[in-house]
């Protein structure tokens, strides 16, 4: 059984300009949500997918977006990168958008906004 | 809306004591609550899933409580190792789709 993987593991972007993260559900999971963590801090939640459509957002303005593939497989797009975008990116995956559902997470990528 | 702290927010204890970590939340209403281990730069692990019908779990040297009506969790560890040392979340699920969590309690367990 695969975990849920994420990439970029490190990326370096300057501000104004536009990033991409990825993220591969756990096989036979279905949910995706994503969660932002600055440095010193616990875990924000941005947003969730389930079978494709946004199931849930935190207070996050819309330059934060994300899409969810057949495969389950997800993206974290962020516009207009703002210095205070420089965080831990992580993404869970569920079998399921319920409550009872337990989210496993991956390792992160580490967003640095110059 | 829902709010979760954690206390103390560092903690540094030498090998083998046992020690409590602490986190409250505001709305009682919760699905699960859940106790994570983040070393540093890392993802998160899972430790302890506690649902809300339940009063605690136990997994090896650790033991979660919970006690909703109160608003209150704790994380127990006995006979802690230097590899213990990590920061300790705290999460709840107030709803199906989200976790909120508290700021951790980074603990050092000295040699």
């Amino acid at each position: 059984e695969t975990g849920v993987t994420q990439s970029p593991t490190h990326l370096i972007k300057t501000r104004g300009q536009q990033v991409t993260l990825r993220c591969s559900s756990q096989s036979g999971h279905n949910t995706v949500s994503w969660y932002q963590q600055a440095l010193g801090q616990g875990p924000q939640f941005i947003f969730q997918y389930y079978r494709e459509e946004e199931n849930g957002r935190g207070n996050f303005p819309p330059r934060f977006s994300g899409l969810q593939f057949p495969n389950y497989s997800s993206e974290l797009n962020v516009n207009a990168l703002e210095l205070d975008d420089s965080a831990l990116y992580l993404c869970a995956s569920s079998l399921g958008a319920s409550g009872s559902d337990t989210q496993y997470f991956g390792p992160g990528t580490r967003l640095t906004v110059l | 809306k829902q709010e979760v702290t954690q206390i103390p927010a560092a903690l540094s204890v030498p090998e083998g004591e046992n020690l409590v970590l602490n986190c409250s939340f505001t709305d009682s209403a919760i699905y699960n609550l859940q106790w994570f281990r983040q070393d540093p730069g890392k993802g998160l692990t899972s430790l302890l899933l506690i649902q809300s019908s339940q009063r605690e779990q136990t997994s090896g040297r650790l033991n979660a409580s919970l006690d909703k009506s109160s608003g209150r969790s704790t994380l127990y560890i006995a006979a802690s190792q230097p590899g213990d040392s990590a920061t300790y979340l705290c999460a709840v699920k107030p709803s199906g789709s989200r976790l909120t969590f508290g700021e951790g309690t980074q603990l050092t367990v000295n040699p």
